[in-house]
């Protein structure tokens, strides 16, 4: 069956980084567009960004334009979020998302678990 | 960007009921539109995309409809006790994929 497992959240104090990673496992990842999208406490869901089947295209939401980087390493079925320079509002649960086309269609079909991020000095 | 507009924020309803659940966006979105359940401390989970297609496993108690271009609704026919949960729709239809603000549905 289809499983994404998020890991690298954490506590991290403002303006520090930290590395998400999200392995997958039940589907040929090489085949699939993903995403990250992220939910504040309490909050509703924010998407974040989103990579090609290939990298080769990638976009990211206004909020962390700049700052956050999306990347995949086919041969390890895993996907990444590098996360720079952290805000407070940044803290919410990340989780990665397969999209069900390898360009992009922008929906999300399977979720995984999530990783919490808690940013706090 | 496309801003999306869900209400109620919150609905009480019974087992065996019919609520239905709007989502209005700012721009045409020709149907870009999914809808999510999740339960407390999960995932969400996909219900719906393309305004109407049922997702994989969805029961068919679960309907979408649109009205035009920006309305869109999600249906749940006769209620069942897992179906208590916040329901999120998202257009997709052009990037940055926006979602409504959630509606929390509760017994």
């Amino acid at each position: 069956q289809v499983q994404l497992v998020e890991s690298g959240g954490g506590v991290v104090q403002p303006g520090r980084s930290l590395r998400l990673s999200c392995v997958v496992s039940g589907f040929t990842f090489t085949n699939y567009a993903m995403h990250w999208v992220r939910q504040a406490p309490g909050k509703g869901l924010e998407w974040v960004a989103f990579m090609s089947f290939d990298g080769n295209d990638e976009y990211y939401g206004d909020s962390v334009k700049g700052r956050f980087t999306i990347s995949r390493d086919n041969s390890k079925n895993t996907l990444y979020l590098q996360m720079n320079n952290v805000r407070a509002e940044d803290s919410a649960v990340y989780y990665c998302a397969k999209d069900p086309s390898a360009r992009v269609w922008g929906y999300f079909d399977y979720w995984g678990q999530g990783t919490l991020v808690t940013v706090s000095s | 960007d496309t801003q999306m507009t869900q209400s109620p924020s919150s609905l009480s309803a019974s087992l065996g009921d019919s609520v239905t659940i709007t989502c209005r966006s700012s721009q045409a979105i020709s149907n870009s539109l999914a809808w999510y359940q999740q339960k407390p401390g999960k995932a969400p989970k996909l219900l719906l995309y393309g305004a109407f297609r049922l997702g994989s496993g969805v029961p068919s108690r679960f309907s979408g409809s649109s009205g035009s271009g920006t309305d869109y609704t999600l249906t749940i026919s006769s209620l069942q006790p897992e179906d208590f949960a916040a329901y999120y729709c998202q257009q997709y239809y052009s990037n940055p994929y926006t979602f409504g603000q959630g509606t929390k549905l509760e017994i």
